[in-house]
């Protein structure tokens, strides 16, 4: 089955450190998307990608970093500088000129704060 | 900076009937999406509207858009309980075709 797989559904994070949220479809999508949800709020664009070892920052970008070495992952890492990572991380896909009118989401991952 | 508010952002409803919620934004776009999340789920796309009076309808659910007025709707028809979720609308605006979402509307049907 085509789809985008987000690893792991809970992650832990200690004080000073990094951690990497995982990304992986397999729709053949060129644009790759990391949003970021916090209670009661919408999604916030962090990074996104519209082809591979290219990305552009989004809206929140401060103390996340991304890559994007192979078209079917595009990994996220909450850096220590980010001082408030508590939240609902998102991953999406979308097909070549498709943009938003097909924009799949994975499952998501919590990620809280030790 | 677009700014989207979605209203109420909580309603809470009765079995069997009508409700209406809304959608607004602060700047000219035409292409403007709704969603929906169940808790701790991912997000599901219900309606994709692309011109000024699209018109969407699935199931008790009909989205309208009105770009004139920066608006849109999103009716239900004779709720159930299974229309119970938080619903987004996301406008697209900007040179990169961005989204921005609104901060939801949590529905709850009692019956």
């Amino acid at each position: 089955d085509g789809g985008i797989t987000q690893s792991p559904k809970y992650l832990f994070r200690k004080e000073g450190q990094n951690v990497t949220l995982s990304c992986e479809q397999n729709l053949n999508h060129d644009a790759m998307y990391w949003y970021r949800q916090d209670p009661g709020q919408g999604l916030r664009l962090i990074y996104y990608s519209q082809i591979v070892n290219d990305f552009q920052k989004g809206d929140i970008a401060e103390g996340y970093s991304v890559s994007r070495e192979k078209k079917e992952s595009f990994p996220l890492t909450v850096t220590s500088a980010q001082k408030n990572p508590t939240a609902f991380y998102l991953c999406a896909s979308s097909a070549p000129g498709q943009g938003n009118e097909k924009l799949f989401f994975g499952s998501g991952t919590q990620l809280s704060v030790l | 900076e677009l700014k989207v508010e979605q209203n109420p952002l909580f309603l809470s409803m009765q079995e069997g009937k009508n409700y209406t919620i809304y959608c607004n934004y602060s700047t000219t776009s035409d292409r403007l999406y709704w969603y929906r999340q169940d808790p701790g789920k991912s997000l599901e796309s219900l309606f994709v509207l692309l011109s000024n009076g699209a018109v969407k309808q699935e199931g008790r659910l009909m989205a309208s858009l009105d770009t004139k007025a920066r608006l849109s709707t999103l009716h239900i028809t004779a709720a159930v309980h299974d229309l119970s979720a938080t619903y987004f609308c996301a406008v697209e605006a900007g040179a990169n075709s961005k989204l921005t979402f609104g901060k939801g509307i949590t529905l709850s049907v009692r019956p």
